[in-house]
């Protein structure tokens, strides 16, 4: 069985201050593919980044930054110096390993609430 | 990225009455994902919707309640049947970015925000 979870359910941070969004993808699984996107208060799903499970190395695009540690499973997201417009709610979407058809969806976490206070 | 438009963006609808969702992709797209919002939860996926093949729906959704539409490759809609206030979500569309491989992302439309009275 597989299972993803976000712990935080919401954190508010003052504006500039780094924040780190938890989620642990707990699965047998060795290979696969986590996804964060980002859902602000207008509704619409946008597209962070995303990692691999086969590649352990850190990665940072703009003010993002990944960090994986495969003993724990978890896939900590950074923003660096938050502002006032990352605040939305955070999802963690892991995509598991190809098993058929219909194999290539999303199974997202329950999200984190951010609020990034001015 | 692709571009997907969703219709209606949002709708009040009565109690026992359907509401169908459209879903226009600007590229041709293998596979399309239809997935439920409640209010303040997650995403969860309703079906899975190929071009030329019945929709394969996940578990605690049956076509009955959800049928599925894929009639071309840039095309989808979802009914949701005699709705009851429960079915009030947002419902999302969603399509693979380019190259359909296990690393793609996932692109969404805007949801359509459902109210059922």
């Amino acid at each position: 069985a597989q299972k993803v979870t976000q712990a935080q359910t919401e954190i508010s941070v003052v504006e500039k201050e780094d924040v780190t969004l938890d989620c642990v993808y707990e699965t047998r699984d060795t290979t696969y593919y986590l996804f964060w996107y980002k859902q602000p208060p207008s509704g619409e799903l946008v597209f962070l980044i995303r990692r691999n499970s086969f590649d352990e190395q850190n990665e940072i695009s703009g003010r993002y930054s990944w960090n994986f540690q495969k003993s724990t499973s978890s896939f900590n997201f950074t923003i660096t110096a938050s502002q006032v417009v990352d605040s939305a709610v955070y999802f963690c979407a892991p995509r598991g390993p190809y098993s058929g058809a219909g194999s290539y969806q999303l199974t997202f976490g329950k999200g984190t609430k951010l609020s990034v206070i001015p | 990225s692709a571009v997907i438009s969703q219709k209606p963006s949002r709708d009040i609808c009565q109690r026992g009455t359907s509401l169908t969702i459209q879903c226009q992709v600007d590229s041709q797209v293998t596979m399309m994902f239809w997935y439920r919002q409640q209010p303040g939860q997650s995403l969860t996926l309703i079906a899975t919707a190929n071009q030329g093949s019945e929709a394969t729906y996940e578990s605690g959704f049956v076509i009955d309640k959800f049928p599925i539409s894929r009639p071309n490759l840039t095309f989808s809609t979802l009914t949701v049947s005699n709705m009851s206030p429960e079915d009030s979500s947002i419902y999302l569309c969603s399509v693979l970015g380019p190259g359909q491989g296990r690393g793609t992302e996932a692109f969404f439309g805007q949801g359509t925000r459902l109210t059922v009275v």
